[in-house]
């Protein structure tokens, strides 16, 4: 099964919260991304290279991790970040692996 | 601007073949590895497989069962996914996507219907 397991599955978050995704992956010494979908579009990268935001991103989110296990963290939920986060981790086998999937609500 | 437009998509008998396009533009596609990610309705992300610049390396999930295959025209800047055998299970929005170390850009997608 080539799905990284990501938590939690589901979770909404008032506005101001702070939120934090996890992410697994296969291995250590990855190359972690994450990317975000909003309902009926496609996914955009959001975080890569585990820390680093894509052009465009709010400084309230953020990457971390080291090892196997991996993060996102919004610092402050709005109502826009909304969506559903997956991981992705590359240059291992297969290639690239994604997450399960993480939808986030607003409460 | 990086774009990346699929096309190519709709309703298809089971056991039919398919292939979808996604035309480049807006970065040097000849330098890039590019790929193709699937969404079933309502479900994940699910990597199908990549294509080196050249054509020379083409590397696919293992589960797939070599129901796809790459190709690309540099010259066209554009990518292709070939389908093969298709079942209901394949029904889903593909996306082509460039590669940097994980994917960087993704394209609109297109919808396939694998049914009767």
């Amino acid at each position: 099964d080539n799905v990284l397991p990501q938590s939690p599955t589901t979770m909404a978050a008032s506005p101001g919260e702070k939120v934090t995704i996890t992410c697994h992956a296969r291995s250590s010494g990855v190359y972690m991304n994450w990317h975000q979908q909003k309902s009926g579009s496609s996914p955009k990268l959001w975080i890569y290279d585990t820390s680093k935001l894509a052009s465009g991103v709010p400084d309230r989110f953020s990457g971390s991790g080291s090892g196997t296990s991996y993060s996102l963290t919004i610092n402050s939920m709005e109502t826009e970040d909304a969506a559903t986060y997956y991981c992705q981790q590359c240059c291992s086998t297969p290639p690239i692996t994604f997450g399960s999937g993480t939808k986030l609500e607003i409460k | 601007e990086v774009k990346l437009v699929e096309s190519g998509g709709g309703l298809v008998q089971p056991g039919r073949s398919l292939k979808l396009s996604c035309a480049a533009s807006g970065f040097s596609f000849d330098d890039y590895w590019m790929g193709w990610v699937r969404q079933a309705p309502g479900k994940g992300l699910e990597w199908i497989g990549e294509i080196n610049p050249d054509s020379s390396t083409r590397k696919y999930d293992p589960s797939l069962k070599e129901k796809f295959t790459i190709s690309r025209d540099n010259a066209q800047n554009t990518l292709y996914l070939q389908m093969s055998k298709l079942e209901s299970e394949d029904t889903a929005i593909y996306y082509c996507a460039r590669e940097d170390y994980g994917l960087d850009y993704w394209g609109q997608g297109v919808m396939v219907t694998v049914s009767s």
